[in-house]
Formats: structure tokens, C-alpha cells, sequence
């Protein structure tokens, strides 16, 4: 079975500073993938980043990178020079065999 | 390019009528298909996923039920709807073959409300 737990409910910043978000999960697979997926108000699912479990490289995509300590099972995402636009519910997840496990989401606002 | 799609965008239905919504995934072939619910304010939760025509895995014991009777045609219905069912659902895809990895990506959403 797969979990994910995301500690913050709620996050705040102004715009152009940089924000982390927390996630933690666990996971019985021994190969698996952890993701950062954007909800932005229009509901649609965005792929914000993605990280193979067998790589120790943290994977960065733009101003989104992440923080992956395997052995604490963390997968923390920071935003840099956050903007308005990245304001959304931003939800944690991994993936086993087939299936994608979503955390409970954190909704961050960006303060002009 | 893959493109997912899903209808209807909005549906208000009374308690007890039945339910069908439908995806349809263009661009690729034998995709797996995912059918997931999101209650308000809440995190998404898988309901059903397929890995091939027929082939329906049930995450959730529910009223709920999914179909897949062309390849990337996903369904999901009930016979009798509940309160409960109300919530946004979306069906999403990712590519097979690949066990582990795939990235799934979604459609636009179904927002039901049973009233």
C-alpha cells in the first residue's frame, strides 16, 4: 500500500520569494516515482515534476525543483521566484505498480 | 500529440437516476485508464484503473462502476446515484508498456452534483 501525507494544509507567500512544500509518504515498492501535480482554480491537473526513485539527482524544472531524501521517504518541492500564476492546490504523489497515490493537497496563495 | 477528453463538463442529477460519464483519449494506443474522484477541499482518490479492453481494477467499493469497451474508451456509471457521489471526477491516461513511471496525465474534469 501507498501513502502520501502532506503536513501543510494551507501556504502564503509574496510574490518573488520562495516557498517549499512538504510531503511525505511510504511506499512497499521497490521501484516507484514521485510527482508534483498543480491545481490551478480551472481544476485541471498539471504535472508540475516528476522524480525516479533510483536517482539520486533531485530533479529541477525551471523555478521548481525538489528535495528527495529517499531514506526519510520526503519529496519536498521548492518554488523559486514564485509568481501569481503558481497560486493552486499543489498535490504530492507516488506511483507504484499502475496506480498514482495522491496526498490530501496543499492550497498555496501567492500575495502580490 | 495525446489529447484526453471528457464529458460532460458539468452534470446536477437527482438522487437515484443513473450516471454516465465518458473519456475518450486520442494520439495513443493501449493506454491504461484511470477514473478518480475529488471530494471538496480534499485530495483525489483512484477509483477505477484499466490496463486493457475489458480489464477493470476497482480501488473502491462503491455504487460506482467503470467500463472499457474500445480501447481508449473509458466509462464510469452508477445505477442509482447517492448523495455521496457528488464530488469532481477525472479521468486520466499514461502510456503501457512501462510498469513504473509513466506519467499520468488528466483530463479536464466532470464536476456532479446529486441533488
Amino acid at each position: 500500500a501507498q501513502t502520501v501525507t502532506q503536513s501543510q494544509p494551507e501556504m502564503s507567500v509574496q510574490e518573488a520569494e520562495t516557498v517549499t512544500l512538504s510531503c511525505t509518504y511510504d511506499t512497499s515498492e521497490s521501484n516507484y516515482y514521485l510527482f508534483w501535480y498543480k491545481q490551478p482554480p480551472s481544476r485541471q491537473m498539471i504535472l508540475v515534476i516528476r522524480q525516479e526513485a533510483y536517482k539520486q539527482q533531485n530533479a529541477t524544472e525551471n523555478r521548481f525543483s525538489v528535495n528527495f531524501q529517499k531514506a526519510a521517504k520526503s519529496f519536498s518541492l521548492k518554488i523559486s521566484d514564485s509568481q501569481l500564476g503558481d497560486t493552486a492546490m499543489y498535490f504530492c504523489a507516488v506511483q507504484g505498480a499502475q496506480k498514482l497515490v495522491f496526498g490530501q493537497g496543499t492550497r498555496l496563495t501567492i500575495n502580490p | 500529440s495525446q489529447t484526453i477528453h471528457q464529458w460532460p463538463a458539468t452534470l446536477v442529477q437527482p438522487v437515484g437516476s443513473p450516471l454516465s460519464l465518458e473519456c475518450t483519449v486520442e494520439g495513443t494506443s493501449n493506454p491504461n485508464l484511470y477514473w478518480y474522484r475529488q471530494a471538496a477541499g480534499r485530495g483525489l482518490q483512484l477509483l477505477f484503473y484499466s490496463v486493457g479492453i475489458g480489464q477493470i481494477s476497482s480501488e473502491v467499493p462503491q455504487n460506482l462502476s467503470a467500463s472499457r469497451p474500445q480501447d481508449r474508451q473509458f466509462i464510469l456509471s452508477s445505477k442509482k446515484l447517492l448523495l455521496s457521489d457528488s464530488g469532481f471526477y477525472l479521468c486520466a491516461w499514461s502510456v503501457r508498456g512501462t510498469r513504473y513511471g509513466n506519467t499520468i496525465y488528466f483530463g479536464e474534469g466532470s464536476w456532479l452534483t446529486v441533488v
